[in-house]
Protein backbone atom coordinates (compact mmCIF):
# COMPACT_ATOMS: atom_id res chain seq x y z
CA UNK A 1 0.00 0.00 0.00
CA UNK A 2 1.32 3.44 -1.09
CA UNK A 3 1.84 5.92 1.64
CA UNK A 4 2.07 9.86 1.23
CA UNK A 5 3.47 11.90 3.54
CA UNK A 6 4.14 15.92 3.96
CA UNK A 7 6.37 17.56 5.34
CA UNK A 8 7.29 20.89 5.85
CA UNK A 9 7.01 24.74 8.44
CA UNK A 10 3.87 25.06 9.50
CA UNK A 11 3.62 28.92 9.97
CA UNK A 12 4.93 31.14 7.06
CA UNK A 13 5.03 34.68 7.25
CA UNK A 14 3.57 36.87 5.10
CA UNK A 15 5.10 37.73 1.60
CA UNK A 16 7.25 34.63 2.40
CA UNK A 17 7.21 31.10 -0.08
CA UNK A 18 5.67 27.55 1.52
CA UNK A 19 7.74 25.24 1.03
CA UNK A 20 6.71 21.30 1.32
CA UNK A 21 7.82 18.10 0.52
CA UNK A 22 5.74 14.80 0.10
CA UNK A 23 7.47 11.51 0.53
CA UNK A 24 6.01 8.76 -1.16
CA UNK A 25 6.78 5.17 0.83
CA UNK A 26 6.28 1.72 -0.35
CA UNK A 27 6.06 2.89 -3.95
CA UNK A 28 8.23 4.29 -6.78
CA UNK A 29 7.84 8.01 -7.51
CA UNK A 30 7.83 6.74 -11.02
CA UNK A 31 5.38 4.08 -10.50
CA UNK A 32 2.70 6.76 -11.27
CA UNK A 33 2.36 8.59 -14.23
CA UNK A 34 2.26 12.32 -12.38
CA UNK A 35 1.52 13.46 -8.44
CA UNK A 36 -0.83 16.33 -7.39
CA UNK A 37 -1.29 18.64 -4.59
CA UNK A 38 -4.80 19.92 -3.09
CA UNK A 39 -4.96 22.03 -0.21
CA UNK A 40 -8.05 22.40 1.95
CA UNK A 41 -8.95 26.72 4.23
CA UNK A 42 -9.84 25.57 7.63
CA UNK A 43 -13.55 24.34 7.42
CA UNK A 44 -14.06 25.12 3.51
CA UNK A 45 -14.18 23.13 0.56
CA UNK A 46 -11.17 21.59 -1.62
CA UNK A 47 -8.92 23.40 -4.13
CA UNK A 48 -6.78 21.58 -6.40
CA UNK A 49 -3.50 23.23 -6.65
CA UNK A 50 -1.38 21.61 -9.57
CA UNK A 51 0.57 18.86 -10.67
CA UNK A 52 3.74 17.37 -11.89
CA UNK A 53 4.18 15.04 -14.39
CA UNK A 54 6.26 11.87 -14.73
CA UNK A 55 8.04 13.85 -17.44
CA UNK A 56 8.48 16.61 -15.45
CA UNK A 57 5.72 18.70 -17.03
CA UNK A 58 3.65 21.03 -14.93
CA UNK A 59 0.17 22.22 -14.99
CA UNK A 60 -0.67 24.71 -12.01
CA UNK A 61 -4.46 26.15 -11.10
CA UNK A 62 -4.30 29.01 -12.82
CA UNK A 63 -6.10 31.01 -10.01
CA UNK A 64 -2.53 30.62 -8.46
CA UNK A 65 -1.22 32.72 -11.20
CA UNK A 66 2.90 32.30 -11.56
CA UNK A 67 3.28 31.61 -7.36
CA UNK A 68 3.27 28.06 -7.87
CA UNK A 69 5.84 25.72 -8.36
CA UNK A 70 5.65 21.66 -8.44
CA UNK A 71 9.19 19.76 -8.46
CA UNK A 72 10.04 16.10 -8.22
CA UNK A 73 12.98 14.14 -6.56
CA UNK A 74 13.02 10.77 -8.02
CA UNK A 75 16.35 10.27 -6.29
CA UNK A 76 14.59 10.69 -2.75
CA UNK A 77 11.13 9.44 -4.31
CA UNK A 78 9.59 12.89 -3.10
CA UNK A 79 8.06 15.50 -4.94
CA UNK A 80 7.33 19.02 -3.46
CA UNK A 81 5.14 22.68 -3.54
CA UNK A 82 6.52 26.04 -3.21
CA UNK A 83 4.28 28.71 -3.27
CA UNK A 84 5.60 32.45 -3.13
CA UNK A 85 3.99 35.65 -2.36
CA UNK A 86 1.48 34.15 0.14
CA UNK A 87 -1.00 36.14 1.91
CA UNK A 88 -3.31 34.73 4.42
CA UNK A 89 -6.04 33.37 1.97
CA UNK A 90 -3.17 30.41 1.48
CA UNK A 91 -3.40 29.57 4.94
CA UNK A 92 -4.72 25.64 4.88
CA UNK A 93 -4.31 22.31 5.19
CA UNK A 94 -2.28 21.03 2.24
CA UNK A 95 -2.87 17.50 0.43
CA UNK A 96 -0.24 15.71 -1.63
CA UNK A 97 -2.31 13.30 -3.30
CA UNK A 98 -2.03 10.29 -6.31
CA UNK A 99 -3.82 10.80 -9.29
CA UNK A 100 -4.74 7.53 -11.06
CA UNK A 101 -6.21 7.64 -14.63
CA UNK A 102 -8.45 4.77 -16.10
CA UNK A 103 -9.93 4.95 -19.79
CA UNK A 104 -8.36 9.02 -19.39
CA UNK A 105 -10.65 9.23 -16.29
CA UNK A 106 -8.58 10.06 -13.71
CA UNK A 107 -9.22 10.70 -9.88
CA UNK A 108 -7.38 10.74 -6.24
CA UNK A 109 -6.75 7.22 -4.89
CA UNK A 110 -3.82 8.02 -2.88
CA UNK A 111 -3.48 11.15 0.37
CA UNK A 112 -1.48 12.45 2.22
CA UNK A 113 -1.98 12.90 5.73
CA UNK A 114 -2.59 16.49 5.08
CA UNK A 115 -0.55 19.51 6.91
CA UNK A 116 -1.64 22.78 8.39
CA UNK A 117 -0.04 25.57 7.20
CA UNK A 118 -0.63 29.21 8.82
CA UNK A 119 0.17 32.13 7.24
CA UNK A 120 1.04 34.95 9.90
CA UNK A 121 3.36 37.26 11.41
CA UNK B 1 -12.98 26.81 -15.08
CA UNK B 2 -15.63 24.26 -14.90
CA UNK B 3 -18.03 24.64 -11.62
CA UNK B 4 -19.48 22.09 -9.91
CA UNK B 5 -22.55 22.80 -7.48
CA UNK B 6 -23.58 20.30 -4.63
CA UNK B 7 -26.82 20.03 -2.90
CA UNK B 8 -27.85 20.21 -0.41
CA UNK B 9 -25.26 22.00 1.24
CA UNK B 10 -26.34 19.57 4.51
CA UNK B 11 -28.47 17.12 5.99
CA UNK B 12 -29.08 14.95 8.51
CA UNK B 13 -31.20 12.20 8.54
CA UNK B 14 -31.89 8.51 10.50
CA UNK B 15 -29.74 5.53 10.30
CA UNK B 16 -31.33 3.33 7.50
CA UNK B 17 -32.45 6.33 5.27
CA UNK B 18 -31.64 6.52 2.20
CA UNK B 19 -29.84 9.62 1.50
CA UNK B 20 -28.95 11.28 -2.13
CA UNK B 21 -26.52 14.22 -2.69
CA UNK B 22 -26.57 15.83 -5.85
CA UNK B 23 -23.74 17.41 -8.15
CA UNK B 24 -24.07 19.40 -10.89
CA UNK B 25 -21.65 20.79 -13.46
CA UNK B 26 -21.50 24.06 -15.45
CA UNK B 27 -20.59 22.18 -18.30
CA UNK B 28 -20.89 18.24 -19.72
CA UNK B 29 -18.22 16.56 -18.25
CA UNK B 30 -19.29 12.81 -19.40
CA UNK B 31 -18.54 10.55 -17.00
CA UNK B 32 -15.26 12.04 -15.44
CA UNK B 33 -16.99 12.80 -12.16
CA UNK B 34 -15.54 11.27 -8.73
CA UNK B 35 -17.19 11.15 -4.83
CA UNK B 36 -14.88 11.40 -2.07
CA UNK B 37 -15.61 11.02 1.71
CA UNK B 38 -14.11 13.48 4.16
CA UNK B 39 -14.21 13.01 8.23
CA UNK B 40 -12.93 15.56 10.42
CA UNK B 41 -9.46 15.71 11.14
CA UNK B 42 -8.68 13.40 7.94
CA UNK B 43 -7.91 13.42 4.15
CA UNK B 44 -10.71 12.66 1.53
CA UNK B 45 -11.14 8.94 0.93
CA UNK B 46 -11.78 7.98 -2.93
CA UNK B 47 -15.63 6.18 -2.81
CA UNK B 48 -16.90 6.32 -6.51
CA UNK B 49 -14.83 6.88 -9.81
CA UNK B 50 -16.27 7.31 -13.51
CA UNK B 51 -19.50 8.36 -11.38
CA UNK B 52 -20.84 5.14 -11.12
CA UNK B 53 -17.89 2.79 -10.41
CA UNK B 54 -17.15 1.82 -6.61
CA UNK B 55 -13.86 1.86 -5.42
CA UNK B 56 -12.74 -1.43 -3.82
CA UNK B 57 -12.96 -1.56 -0.11
CA UNK B 58 -16.18 0.65 -0.27
CA UNK B 59 -19.48 -0.70 1.00
CA UNK B 60 -21.68 -1.73 -1.51
CA UNK B 61 -25.07 1.19 0.26
CA UNK B 62 -22.77 3.76 -2.06
CA UNK B 63 -23.83 4.28 -5.43
CA UNK B 64 -23.45 7.07 -7.87
CA UNK B 65 -24.78 7.75 -11.07
CA UNK B 66 -25.49 10.63 -13.75
CA UNK B 67 -23.38 12.03 -16.72
CA UNK B 68 -23.37 14.94 -18.58
CA UNK B 69 -24.11 17.68 -16.01
CA UNK B 70 -26.25 15.69 -13.59
CA UNK B 71 -24.59 13.28 -10.95
CA UNK B 72 -25.99 11.99 -7.51
CA UNK B 73 -24.57 10.01 -4.78
CA UNK B 74 -26.85 7.35 -2.61
CA UNK B 75 -26.25 6.08 0.46
CA UNK B 76 -29.24 3.46 0.03
CA UNK B 77 -29.42 2.75 4.26
CA UNK B 78 -27.14 5.27 6.24
CA UNK B 79 -24.86 3.92 8.88
CA UNK B 80 -23.43 5.48 12.00
CA UNK B 81 -19.80 5.35 10.31
CA UNK B 82 -21.20 7.35 7.04
CA UNK B 83 -21.27 10.60 9.26
CA UNK B 84 -19.18 13.13 7.14
CA UNK B 85 -18.65 15.65 4.33
CA UNK B 86 -18.99 14.54 0.66
CA UNK B 87 -17.52 16.01 -2.34
CA UNK B 88 -17.83 16.10 -5.95
CA UNK B 89 -14.85 16.85 -8.26
CA UNK B 90 -14.58 16.73 -12.18
CA UNK B 91 -11.43 15.73 -14.00
CA UNK B 92 -12.78 16.59 -17.48
CA UNK B 93 -10.38 19.32 -17.76
CA UNK B 94 -8.19 21.39 -15.72
CA UNK B 95 -8.38 22.93 -13.39
CA UNK B 96 -9.86 20.09 -11.53
CA UNK B 97 -12.72 21.38 -9.40
CA UNK B 98 -14.28 20.43 -6.48
CA UNK B 99 -18.26 21.03 -5.63
CA UNK B 100 -18.76 22.84 -1.83
CA UNK B 101 -19.23 20.04 -0.44
CA UNK B 102 -22.27 18.15 1.23
CA UNK B 103 -22.05 17.38 5.56
CA UNK B 104 -24.04 14.66 6.31
CA UNK B 105 -24.96 13.75 10.28
CA UNK B 106 -27.05 11.32 12.17
CA UNK B 107 -29.96 12.55 13.68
Amino acid sequence: QMQLRESGPGLVKPSGTLSLTCVVSDASIASSNFWSWVRQPPGKGLEWVGEIYRSGSTNYNPSLKNRVTISVDKSKNQFSLKLSSVTATDTAVYYCARPYCSNSICYFDYWGQGTLVTVSS
Amino acid sequence: DIQMTQSPSSLSASVGDRVTITCRASQSISSYLTWYQQKPGKAPKLLIYAASSLQSGVPSRFSGSGSGTDFTLTISSLQPEDSATYYCQQSYITPWTFGQGTKVEIK
